[in-house]
């Protein structure tokens, strides 16, 4: 079974500052991880994905998260924060290769102080 | 080209009553999922259809139905109307069986269950 922990679900910096968002999985089987995001009133978009190779994934908009199988997490960063980044961001994991399900976190705001 | 479209964006409906949400996959793409997302969480699947198919289904009541038509546009179906059935349904597509690929998120359809 697979299952996602996003810690914290409100965020907020300054900016110009670092984002880091955290995200810790669970999976019997290894597993494909993703962030998307949320904007108000919209669906949710994919801001990057690891599945194989790499573990160090970059993705849209200067975001980018490190596979740790270690400590079982995928966190997501950015160097320095814009306020249009001002979102709903959400964890998924999904099993490897599999006809199956995404597993979603219950999403971070991301809230941008000037 | 088109993204993913669902009709209708808001509704409103009483307790008891039924009501069919429907999705256009983005053109060559053959899976659409259906997911629901209650305020404050994570989307949570409901449904999977690949090839007019059910390949995958979530822990909701039977009261959810979908189905997905030749022409890969899908319908869900919620009968019997509850008002914790109140929340943003999402569908998205990908072009694949297997989740390697990227979904594709619609906007949503906000159902308000009074």
């Amino acid at each position: 079974a697979q299952s996602v922990t996003q810690l914290g679900s409100h965020v907020s910096v300054s900016e110009g500052a670092l984002v880091l968002l955290r995200c810790n999985y669970s999976s019997s089987v290894p597993p494909y991880l993703f962030w998307y995001v949320q904007y108000p009133n919209q669906g949710l978009q994919l801001l990057l994905k690891y599945t194989t190779g790499a573990t160090l994934v970059k993705g849209i908009n200067g975001f980018e998260a490190e596979f740790k199988k270690s400590e079982t997490s995928f966190h997501l960063t950015k160097p320095s924060a814009h306020m249009s980044d001002a979102a709903e961001y959400f964890c998924a994991v999904s099993p490897m290769n599999r006809d199956d399900k995404i597993i979603f976190g219950k999403g971070t705001r991301l809230h941008i102080l000037p | 080209d088109a993204g993913v479209t669902q009709s209708p964006t808001h509704l409103i409906k009483t307790r008891g009553q039924q009501v069919t949400l429907r999705c256009s996959p983005i053109s060559g793409h053959k899976s659409v999922s259906w997911y629901q997302q209650v305020l404050g969480q994570g989307p949570q699947f409901i449904f999977q259809y690949y090839e007019k198919e059910e390949r995958g289904r979530g822990n909701f009541p039977d009261r959810f139905s979908a189905r997905q038509f030749p022409n890969y546009s899908s319908e869900l179906n919620v009968n019997a109307l509850l008002l914790g059935d109140s929340a943003l349904y999402l569908c998205a597509s990908r072009r694949d069986r297997v989740n390697t690929g990227e979904l594709f998120f619609g906007e949503g359809s906000r159902l308000t269950v009074l």
